[in-house]
């Protein structure tokens, strides 16, 4: 299986700053199939980013996604304060599908 | 807008078999039956997020491999739900279990908000 390691496991930024995560995966994903995702307590998952660097609908074009092959990142341009939230990425190319630890974005 | 939402026992004791329910509103699983690709993903405490299996076409599975040997998946298109049945479970099966849409690029487009199940005695 695909084993997907996002660092740093925390990161504490401010409102206004730029955040960049990162995903690598233990063997090369093909670029279609990498999403980002969004996670809130009590709430639902929320699809950020497909195809590595697609927005999904109604995401601000704050969220951008970049990479390639075992390396991929989500950036959060300008950060808002309903930004700080878990982060998970995900390879859905190879079955079985696998998911990143997350990254917790959380206020400085 | 595809809203879906878990229910289940949240308290399942050791060797017996957890089932949960997905209902899907705001659209139609038979409608959408030839497109979409329904999944349940769990996640234990202070673990990452594990993806367990997914139907298709009402016939169609595919499960983890760790899991496989417990898992059974089915959709109820009368009802608009697609349900997961995991048995002989043990404390390691306390998660939160989610249930997703696979949209037609691949990713999890519409989840719902999570159910907790506990395994205890």
């Amino acid at each position: 299986e695909t084993v997907m390691t996002q660092s740093p496991d925390t990161l504490s930024l401010s409102p206004g700053e730029r955040a960049t995560l990162s995903c690598r995966a233990s063997q090369s994903v093909s670029s279609t199939y990498l999403a980002w995702y969004q996670r809130k307590p009590g709430q639902a998952p929320r699809l950020l980013i497909y195809g590595t660097s697609s927005r999904a609908t109604g995401i601000p074009d704050r969220f951008s996604g970049s990479g390639s092959g075992t390396d991929f990142t989500l950036t959060i341009s300008r950060l808002e304060p309903e930004d700080f939230a878990v982060y998970y990425c995900q390879q859905y190319g190879t079955s079985p599908y696998t998911f990143g630890q997350g990254t917790k974005l959380e206020i400085k | 807008q595809v809203q879906l939402q878990e229910s289940g026992p949240g308290l399942v004791k050791p060797s017996e078999t957890l089932s949960l329910t997905c209902n899907v509103s705001g659209g139609s699983i038979s409608g959408s039956i030839s497109n979409y690709y329904w999944n349940w993903i769990r996640q234990p405490p202070g673990k990452g997020l594990e993806w367990i299996g997914y139907i298709y076409k009402s016939v169609t599975t595919n499960y983890n491999p760790s899991l496989k040997s417990r898992v059974t998946m089915s959709v109820d298109t009368s009802r608009n739900q697609f349900s997961l049945k995991l048995n002989s479970v043990t404390a390691a099966d306390t998660a939160v279990y989610y249930c997703a849409r696979k949209g037609l690029g691949g990713s999890f487009d519409f989840w719902g908000q999570g159910t907790l199940v506990t395994v205890s005695s």
